[in-house]
């Protein structure tokens, strides 16, 4: 059974970088097809993507967001980090990493969630 | 960016009701629709995929229909468990979007 963690942060001073951790067990983010999505949601609102890494290290990004941005995986530790830089009060949020196979697939798999809260 | 629009945006329903949402997006996506199912303070839970198969283990009361840009998602025989937000999500190409959701709630 495929499980995801996120880990980071809990309070991130405004203008500083988040950085989310996603550990991954049970496939290889080195597997074919095998994809990482980041996901987030502020308090009370709706779902919003963020980013993603294939196996491939193929990347994709909200572009709304692209700009602080920066998605990676350490194969070796299976991990995939998400960056977010200069963070206001709208990056508050519950952070979602998500399993996914194959381009045009499902989120079939999620983490159970990070809420960051960036303020003063 | 392809954005994905629901309605109702909240509705009320009785146990044992029938019930349908209706997602559309604003360019063709085949079928490359998802319904997911969000109770308060749960993770996302995927109940259908490609527009009409369901996820293994969801109750065979929801089902899903559409393609194209026009889609919904029917719950049949509305139980307890299934008062939640229902989000479609379109996986036709980057950025992956959201619809804002369907809240269904106890009438």
């Amino acid at each position: 059974q495929i499980t995801l963690k996120e880990s980071g942060p809990t309070l991130v001073r405004p203008t500083q970088t988040l950085t989310l951790t996603c550990t991954v067990s049970e496939v290889s983010l080195s597997t074919s097809g095998v994809g990482i999505n980041w996901i987030r949601q502020p308090p009370g609102k709706g779902l919003e993507w963020v980013a993603l890494v294939y196996w491939n290290d193929d990347k994709r990004y909200n572009p709304s967001l692209k700009s602080r941005l920066t998605i990676t995986k350490d194969t070796s530790k299976n991990q995939v980090v998400l960056t977010v830089t200069n963070v206001g009060p709208v990056d508050t949020a519950t952070y979602f990493c998500a399993y996914q196979y194959y381009t045009g697939s499902e989120f079939d798999t999620w983490g159970q969630g990070a809420l960051v809260t960036v303020s003063s | 960016d392809i954005k994905m629009t629901q309605s109702p945006s909240a509705l009320s329903a009785s146990i044992g009701d029938s019930v349908i949402l209706t997602c559309r997006a604003s360019q063709p996506i085949s079928n490359y629709l998802n319904w997911y199912q969000q109770k308060p303070g749960k993770v996302p839970k995927v109940l259908i995929y490609g527009a009409t198969s369901l996820q293994t283990g969801v109750p065979s009361r929801f089902s899903g229909r559409g393609s194209g840009t026009s889609f919904t998602l029917t719950i049949s025989n509305l139980q307890p468990e299934d008062f939640a937000t229902y989000y479609c999500q379109q996986s036709d190409a980057t950025p992956f979007t959201f619809g804002p959701g369907t809240k269904v709630d106890l009438k």
